[in-house]
């Protein structure tokens, strides 16, 4: 059974603050995904990364896909209130129809 | 005009009585997905479905059965609810045909499910 570990599992920080959320496993994923979602609606797909050692950023947010594939990083500059939701990673093994879903980080970005 | 919409966005119940959550998608994805959201334990996945005539249990499909109606349309029924299904029932697409093979997945707005 693939488990994803998410850590932290709630972060509270001011405004303008930088943070990073880690989403480590001990099995290796042939892509990884990153949603948010917000409270009282689903999640939306923020990025996925397939080679290990990618980064991909969008606008704030830096995803980096550890080299091994098995650990994944979002880390966010300058938080800014619009940044509050949850943070879920989901992995895809190799041959895998299915997502494993890490437990979420639970942000709140305070004005 | 969203693309996986689910019905009803909140549905109180009673222990005992059957009900049924509905999916529908507009991104003519092959391939759609049930999943419960409780707090603490994450995204639960309960059945999916990989076409019309191919269902496959998930994680926890004890107490839920579904049926694809068409490519577009996948319901989740609970055929007698009782309280630990209280949660959060996400309907999801995903598109294998455009061959990337890395599953990405795209939810429904949810529906917050209360058993008495």
């Amino acid at each position: 059974t693939q488990l994803l570990e998410q850590s932290p599992q709630f972060l509270s920080i001011q405004e303008g603050e930088n943070l990073t959320v880690y989403c480590n496993s001990s099995s290796v994923f042939s892509s990884l995904q990153w949603y948010r979602q917000e409270p009282g609606e689903g999640p939306v797909l923020l990025v996925t990364v397939v080679t290990g050692g990618e980064v991909k950023k969008l606008k704030r947010l830096t995803f980096q896909f550890g080299d091994a594939r098995k650990d994944s990083s979002l880390h966010i500059t300058a938080a800014q209130p619009g940044d509050t939701g949850l943070y879920l990673c989901a992995g895809s093994g190799a041959g895998s129809y299915q997502l494993t879903f890490g437990k979420g980080t639970k942000l709140s970005v305070i004005p | 005009d969203a693309d996986v919409t689910q019905t009803p966005r909140n549905r109180i119940t009673k222990t005992g009585k059957r009900i049924m959550l509905e999916c529908s998608q507009t991104k003519g994805h092959d391939r759609m997905y049930w999943y419960r959201q409780d707090p603490g334990l994450g995204l639960r996945l309960i059945y999916y479905s990989f076409d019309v005539k191919d269902i496959n249990k998930g994680e926890i499909s004890d107490g839920y059965s579904v049926s694809r109606q068409a490519q577009a349309k996948f319901s989740l029924s609970l055929e007698s609810a009782i309280p630990n299904q209280t949660a959060l029932y996400f309907c999801a697409t995903s598109d294998f045909r455009s061959g990337r093979m890395t599953n990405e997945q795209f939810f429904g707005p949810g529906t917050r499910l209360t058993v008495l």
